[in-house]
């Protein structure tokens, strides 16, 4: 069965500390890795699209990375306004699985200034 | 540019009642899946619907329904509420059924007392 495991579960960041999570996942055949940025009650927002062990996607503080078996999000010199649930999602290959994204259980991280 | 849309906003219902939630994906987006959110949890699938036939389905029990309309904006209705079916349920919208990303709409709150 397909698994996506976040890591840690909240982190405390002060601002401008750099850090990094973690998204570890097993999956029969990678269609994508997706990350997202999620506000409490609101939707998760759209990030990064990983496809391919070696791919690198950057955006302002933010950098995705993908191996075979993790992907990790880089926050570097984070402000206060990075704080949020970083969500982790994979879809697998085979016509069974469709559009179906598995998340992770997030990251919450809190950017003190 | 319009994002995905649900309605309503909120919802507090009594057990055993029967709920409808609404979904209008973003322009020229053919795929709308939903997703159920409990606190601390990620998302977990429920529905994709691609051009108006249902491509994949959770594991959720048959109380939970969805359907399509030609316009390509969906509903999810559940029947027979439980306390558990609290929960925020997330659209998305994406091109394609396949391997691209999805975006999410601001989701619809549902209590159920």
């Amino acid at each position: 069965e397909d698994q996506v495991t976040q890591s840690p579960e909240a982190l405390r960041l002060q601002e401008g500390e750099s850090s990094s999570l973690n998204c570890s996942y097993t999956v029969s055949g990678l269609r994508g890795l997706f990350w997202y940025r999620q506000d409490p009650g609101k939707g998760p927002e759209f990030l990064f699209t990983l496809y391919s062990a070696g791919e690198e996607k950057e955006k302002e503080r933010l950098k995705a990375t993908l191996t075979k078996k993790e992907s990790f999000l880089h926050i570097t010199a984070p402000k206060p306004e990075d704080s949020a649930t970083y969500l982790c999602a994979v879809q697998a290959g085979g016509t069974d699985s469709w559009g179906k994204l598995q998340f992770g259980a997030g990251t919450q991280v809190v950017v003190t200034p | 540019d319009a994002g995905v849309t649900q309605s309503p906003t909120h919802l507090i219902k009594t057990r055993g009642q029967h709920v409808t939630l609404r979904c209008s994906p973003i322009s020229g987006h053919k795929s709308v899946s939903w997703y159920q959110q409990v606190l601390g949890q990620g998302p977990q699938f429920i529905f994709q619907y691609y051009e108006k036939e249902e491509r994949g389905r959770g594991n959720f029990p048959d109380r939970f329904s969805a359907r399509q309309f030609p316009n390509y904006s969906s509903e999810l209705n559940v029947n027979a509420l439980l306390l558990g079916d609290s929960a925020l349920y997330l659209c998305a919208s994406s091109f394609l059924a396949l391997g691209n990303e999805q975006f999410f709409g601001p989701g619809t709150r549902l209590t159920v007392l």
